[in-house]
């Protein structure tokens, strides 16, 4: 079974841009959850998808945004890029039943450079 | 929200030492706690998770121990070897909260030959 898949590994872009991400989840999983990890504040909860719905956000400004297709690939979007968002972007998905021990699953993760 | 801390944040050993990670959270209605080991390049994997209402788990090397009324868990890695280095997080997940993890800021352990 493929694993999380997350396109591009890296990206290099300039203050202001805007920049999109892709998430295949685990074949099966309804479920995607977007992290942002950086050496000082390191995993924090972006926002989680299930079956093409916003269920759960975390603490990041509106210019953090995603949506989830039919066939549960995810796509997270970050509009006017400023300095501070450099980071490593990881998706991650889960069956999404919301059993007691549900299982999360991580991708390598996109590397954002923001110059 | 639920808060989760770690300790130690580097975590030095021999070879066939072994090392013990601690964290504790915030939030007494957690129910499941995980831990993810993340190699260099890499996004982070599953090793170990426990429940609520177990107090250990154990996969050959490692072990999860877990203390509700202290709040606080614990990784275990005997006999540590060099393909154990990495960094190593854990997190808990409240209820509410669907899929979501609060993480810990992550264990940098090395093992030395």
């Amino acid at each position: 079974k493929a694993g999380v898949t997350q396109t591009p590994r890296y990206l290099i872009k300039t203050r202001g841009q805007q920049v999109t991400l892709s998430c295949s989840p685990i074949s099966g999983h309804r479920s995607v959850s977007w992290y942002q990890q950086t050496p000082g504040q390191g995993l924090q909860f972006l926002f989680e998808y299930f079956s093409e719905t916003q269920r759960n956000k975390g603490n990041f400004p509106g210019r953090f945004s995603g949506r989830q297709f039919s066939n549960s690939r995810s796509e997270m979007n970050v509009s006017t890029l400023e300095l501070g968002d450099s980071a490593l972007y990881l998706c991650a998905s889960s069956l999404g039943r919301g059993d007691l021990n549900e299982k999360l699953f991580f991708g390598s993760g996109t590397q954002l450079s923001v110059l | 929200g639920e808060n989760v801390e770690q300790h130690p944040s580097t975590l030095s050993v021999q070879e066939g030492d072994s090392a013990v990670i601690k964290c504790t959270y915030s939030d007494s209605a957690s129910n499941y706690f995980p831990w993810y080991k993340q190699e260099l390049g890499k996004g982070p994997q599953l090793i170990i998770d426990i429940r609520s209402n177990v107090g250990e788990k154990k996969d050959q090397r490692i072990a999860v121990t877990l203390n509700k009324t202290a709040k606080h868990f614990s990784l275990h890695i005997t006999e540590t070897q060099p393909e154990d280095s990495a960094v190593y997080f854990c997190a808990a997940r409240a209820p509410g909260g669907y899929s979501t993890l609060t993480f810990g800021k992550g264990t940098m352990l090395l093992v030395s030959p």
